[in-house]
């Protein structure tokens, strides 16, 4: 079972960039690495999922290293609306046709002003 | 507009008496998924279910029910055998395909009251 560790929290400020790094040392080689984003009292969003080197969408970047046992979720510009908690999972195949999601506490981003 | 939905969004309920969590998708993904969360907590898996008329036990099944009738739909309910209920409860699904990962799509949950 692949376990993620990742900050509790993180506080940054409007506009810098923000480095979320997650660790799964007992990653398996067909999981994928998958980032989702919750604000209070709304099921989490799916933010940007990878399975090597780096990923790159309109919202985030993905960095993972050769390795594979940590990633870092890169938030370019964030902005007070950014403020939210952010898991790092490791999708798991169960029975071959779901995916059994392990989530964490995840890590409560605060952006101040 | 494709989505998932969940009713009510607050309920309240007298300990001792069960109650259903509604969760219907438009989206036509074959998996669902029940998760549970507490205050400060990660998200918790419940039951899911691949395929109609098919569910599994998740991490913490107990004093829970689902059905999966329909494709479009799988209610939850919780029990009095349920000893702490009050909790919020989320609803998703994928596409559940046979390989590869799925991106799996949230409602907006129900917060569950039990006094």
């Amino acid at each position: 079972l692949a376990k993620t560790t990742q900050p509790i929290s993180m506080d940054s400020y409007e506009g810098q960039e923000v480095n979320i790094t997650c660790s799964h040392n007992n990653i398996a080689t067909n999981d994928y690495i998958t980032w989702y984003q919750q604000f209070p009292s709304q099921g989490p969003r799916f933010i940007i999922q990878g399975y090597k080197t780096k990923v790159t969408n309109e919202v985030a970047s993905l960095f993972i290293p050769a390795d594979r046992k940590s990633s870092t979720l890169s938030l370019p510009r964030v902005s007070l609306s950014d403020t939210a908690v952010y898991y790092c999972l490791v999708g798991e195949q169960y029975g071959g046709a779901t995916n059994k999601l392990i989530f964490g506490t995840g890590t409560l981003l605060a952006v101040q002003p | 507009d494709g989505g998932i939905t969940q009713s009510p969004k607050y309920l309240f309920r007298k300990e001792g008496q069960n109650v259903t969590l509604s969760c219907e998708q438009n989206l036509n993904h074959d998996a669902m998924y029940w998760y549970r969360q507490d205050p400060g907590q990660g998200l918790r898996l419940i039951y899911y279910s691949q395929i109609v008329n098919d569910f599994q036990k998740g991490d913490i099944a107990e004093g829970y029910s689902v059905s999966r009738e329909k494709k479009e739909s799988f209610p939850l309910t919780v029990t009095s055998a349920q000893k702490n209920p009050t909790a919020f409860y989320l609803c998703a699904s994928s596409i559940g395909a046979a390989s590869g990962y799925n991106e799996q799509f949230f409602g907006p949950g129900t917060r569950l009251t039990v006094l």
